[in-house]
């Protein structure tokens, strides 16, 4: 069973700065197989991110995500106000989904 | 616009069964494949159960495999989760999901989600 691990666990930063989320897996799992979500307080998780680098429907391009193998990252380039949440990383095979632990991105 | 409505939630004893249901509107539900994902109270997410849109496909996560079923009513547009054997671990919000499309099991759809409180 693949494992994921996110880090940081917290990130504070001010709005206009720059995020930069770690997801590491405890195999390689190539680089489709991959998804990224945004989850506030009392919300259902939005899909951001898919294959690594595709962004899901209406999501904005400060959005990207990248990386292989077993090393993944999602980036916001100029953090919003409405972007401070938790933000889950995703791996799914044909049979199995696991999710990572989480980072939360706060205002600082 | 695809809606995703869970309903059956509750308390419930240890050992207790349960059974959760969502409905599907908006998009074609028979051909997408559909997921149980749940939460913890303040915990991240795990992932419960999965199903094709023909049903012959289920799979399950460990911590919930002999104890929970997974079921879908294509005329009906209904997912469903039936939960038997209850344990306070099992206490968390239970959303339903939309898998984006055939082999890609990320979710573009989420529910609101259903709260189940296991506990004497």
């Amino acid at each position: 069973e693949v494992v994921l691990t996110q880090s940081p666990g917290t990130l504070s930063l001010s709005p206009g700065e720059r995020a930069t989320l770690s997801c590491r897996a405890s195999q390689n799992i190539g680089i489709n197989s991959i998804g990224w979500y945004q989850q506030k307080p009392g919300q259902a998780p939005r899909l951001l991110m898919y294959g690594a680098s595709n962004r899901a429907t209406g999501i904005p391009d400060r959005f990207s995500g990248s990386g292989s193998g077993t090393d993944f990252s999602l980036t916001i380039s100029r953090v919003e106000p409405e972007d401070f949440a938790v933000f889950y990383c995703q791996h799914f095979t044909g049979t199995f989904a696991t999710f990572g632990g989480g980072t939360k991105v706060e205002i600082k | 616009e695809v809606r995703l409505l869970e309903s059956g939630g509750g308390l419930v004893q240890p050992g207790d069964s349960l059974r959760l249901s969502c409905a599907a509107s908006g998009f074609t539900f028979s051909t997408y494949a559909m997921t149980w994902v749940r939460q913890a109270p303040g915990k991240g997410l795990e992932w419960v159960a999965a199903m094709d849109g023909t049903g012959a496909y289920i799979y399950y996560g460990d911590s919930v495999k002999g104890r929970f079923t997974i079921s879908r009513d294509n005329s009906r547009n209904t997912l469903s989760l039936h939960m038997s054997s209850l344990r306070a671990e099992d206490t968390a919000v239970y959303y339903c999901a939309k898998n984006l499309g055939p082999m890609i099991a990320v979710y573009d759809s989420w529910g609101q989600g259903s709260l189940v409180t296991v506990s004497s």
